[in-house]
Parts: structure tokens; C-alpha cells; sequence
């Protein structure tokens, strides 16, 4: 069974830093392509980023290109997002999705239950 | 103009049809892509329910009934999502995505289903 497991989130000041981990089991963690996917309070999806298998290639949202950083560890089976500079628009459940391939372009056919990260003073 | 856009709100009867509009920006063509469908209930997770580029290129979410499908009409742009038979447990926010320029996914802003 597929489990995607976020953690990390928290309260944090404008202009602070918070690091996102998802521990994934239940597959190939290091065949499947991984995402993070945003939805802040009463709204719709965001795309943030995603990183494919191998770790080769990564792709930002414009709105967190160059605050925000994708990792994983295929040792750990766990996906991480390093995000810096945060701003009150940042505010939002995170979520961890798998994707149907190694590559980033297909579906999420797997979501974490996401993790708060509320940006405020 | 958004890449993507949704109508904010749908309203259907029990057993009557639904029909979703994914509507991309001008200049992007619908016929390059797919089209992904996404479920969300409230206080749930979102859900895969369906991809469709066209009829030999489509793909089912698993376990998803086959009462809901995608199609797509050319002549607005649009991706579509039909749901047939609708029940109450429909009742949810549909998103659609697609895969950009090969380089980021785009969601839609997402539909809210009423079933009356």
C-alpha cells in the first residue's frame, strides 16, 4: 500500500525558512517522479514543484523559483522541500504527491494527508 | 489570462449528467494535451480521477467508476469532464491540470459540484 507521509510544517515568521519532508513506502521510491502541491485556506491547487526519479531534472512554480528547494533521498525514500524567504501568500496545506512515472509529467496518482505551514508574524 | 479556466460553480440534479469545461488560454491548443482530472472532497484529499488527450489516448484513475469521462471540445478549447448518473457523494471541487510546456503543471482553479 502506498503511504505518503508529510511532516515539518509549523508557524513561521515572514522571511523565515522550514524545511517539508514526506516519508514515502509502499513502492520504488527512486522510479517515481514526486511532487509538491500547495492549497491555501479556502482555495484551489498549486503546483509548487517537482523533482523526477532519478533526481536529474527539477521544476519550480515561478511563485517559489529561487525561495523554495526540492530534494529527495532515495536512501531515506524521502521527499523534502526546502523553503526560504516565506511570505503570508505561502500560507497553505503542502502536500506530497507520486506521480505515475519517473519522469514529472504524469499524473498524481498518490497524495500525502499535507502539512499546515502558516506564515505569519 | 490564466492557462486554465474553470467555471467557479455547477449545479445537477441526482441521476442527471454533469459536464465540466477546462477552457485553455488562448494560443495553447487543447489537442497537445492532456487533460487531468482531480477530485476533491471536503476535508479530503484530492483524488485522481481521469486523463484524455483523445479517444486512444485516455487512462481511467484507479477504481474510479466509468461513469465518469473525458472528451474535449476543439471548437472552444476545452477539455471536458462528464460525469452520467450522478449521485450526492459527487458532490465535491473538480480540478483539472495539465502538464505545461514541459516544464510545470498548471492547475485550473477549480469547479464546485452541487448536487440538488
Amino acid at each position: 500500500e502506498v503511504q505518503l507521509l508529510e511532516s515539518g510544517g509549523g508557524l513561521v515568521q515572514p522571511g523565515g525558512s522550514l524545511r517539508l519532508s514526506c516519508a514515502a513506502s509502499g513502492f520504488t521510491f527512486s522510479s517515481y517522479a514526486m511532487s509538491w502541491v500547495r492549497q491555501a485556506p479556502g482555495k484551489g491547487l498549486e503546483w509548487v514543484s517537482a523533482i523526477s526519479g532519478s533526481g536529474n531534472s527539477i521544476f519550480y512554480a515561478d511563485s517559489v523559483k529561487g525561495r523554495f528547494t526540492i530534494s529527495r533521498d532515495s536512501s531515506k525514500n524521502t521527499l523534502y522541500l526546502q523553503m526560504n524567504s516565506l511570505r503570508a501568500e505561502d500560507t497553505a496545506v503542502y502536500y506530497c504527491a507520486k506521480g505515475e512515472y519517473s519522469s514529472s509529467s504524469g499524473s498524481f496518482d498518490y497524495w500525502g494527508q499535507g502539512t499546515l505551514v502558516t506564515v505569519s508574524s | 489570462q490564466p492557462v486554465l479556466t474553470q467555471p467557479t460553480s455547477l449545479s445537477a440534479s441526482p441521476g442527471a449528467s454533469a459536464r465540466f469545461t477546462c477552457t485553455l488560454r488562448s494560443g495553447i491548443n487543447v489537442g497537445s494535451y492532456r487533460i487531468y482530472w482531480y477530485q476533491q472532497k471536503p476535508g479530503s484529499l484530492p483524488r485522481y480521477l481521469l486523463r484524455y488527450k483523445s479517444d486512444s489516448d485516455k487512462q481511467q484513475g484507479s477504481g474510479v467508476p466509468s461513469r465518469f469521462s473525458g472528451s474535449k471540445d476543439a471548437s472552444t478549447n476545452a477539455g471536458l469532464l462528464l460525469i452520467s448518473g450522478l449521485q450526492s457523494e459527487d458532490e465535491a471541487d473538480y480540478y483539472c491540470a495539465i502538464w505545461y510546456s514541459s516544464t510545470s503543471w498548471v492547475f485550473g482553479g477549480g469547479t464546485k459540484l452541487t448536487v440538488l
